[in-house]
């Protein structure tokens, strides 16, 4: 079945400065990649997604990155606030599989005052 | 908007017992899925349900239930409750074969002493 790792598991960066979260897949069939946001006491949220076909993706200060040959995509957060305080997930999912979405283990993004 | 509507939001059960979580979305969505949040384990697929009358196994199905008798209601039920089973569980729906966002509930919290 598909895998995701993600890095680093902690993350802390001063207010204003950015943050990079990264993750790699196993399966190069994979077609679909987003990045929920967690924040404390509810549900994951969609932030930005991107598609097999598509190389960088951006929505003001997030952007996302898909390498395919590497089989790795990254989060970008840039001139970071402290509302981005929150636990960070990247996500595949791979044809055939019903829509079922692998996640990653997560980031935990602190942002310094 | 209700979107994705969990209950119970706590829980505390002996050893043994059994109880179900309630999923309810108002969003017309074919896929419903259950999740549980583990520390340093990110989100792992319990079951899911691509439409009413059908569910499979996610990566963590042994010692739940699920049913999908209608499009808006996915119920997981825990069988004989371990303390393994002590987590945080999250319930998501989204539309089938669009590669879109999956909306979470806001989660239940279980402790099973």
């Amino acid at each position: 079945g598909e895998n995701v790792e993600q890095h680093p598991s902690t993350l802390s960066v001063q207010e204003g400065d950015s943050a990079v979260i990264k993750c790699t897949y196993s399966d190069s069939a994979s077609n679909y990649f987003p990045w929920y946001k967690q924040e404390l006491g509810k549900g994951p949220q969609l932030i930005i997604d991107i598609r097999s076909n598509v190389g960088e993706k951006k929505d003001q200060r997030i952007a996302v990155t898909l390498n395919k040959t590497a089989k790795h995509f990254s989060l970008h957060i840039t001139e970071t606030q402290p509302e981005d305080s929150a636990v960070y997930f990247c996500a595949a999912l791979f044809p055939g599989g019903n829509e079922k979405l692998t996640f990653g283990t997560g980031t935990r993004l602190t942002i310094i005052p | 908007n209700a979107g994705v509507t969990q209950t119970p939001k706590f829980q505390v059960l002996k050893t043994g017992q059994s109880m179900t979580l309630q999923c309810a979305q108002d969003m017309n969505h074919e896929y419903m899925s259950w999740y549980r949040q583990d520390p340093g384990m990110g989100l792992r697929l319990i079951h899911y349900s691509v439409g009413a009358g059908i569910t499979d196994q996610g990566e963590v199905p042994n010692g739940y239930n699920v049913s999908r008798s209608t499009t808006e209601d996915f119920p997981l039920r825990l069988l004989s409750a371990a303390p393994s089973q002590t987590s945080v569980y999250f319930c998501a729906s989204s539309f089938v074969g669009r590669n879109t966002e999956a909306f979470f509930g806001q989660g239940t919290r279980l402790t099973v002493v």
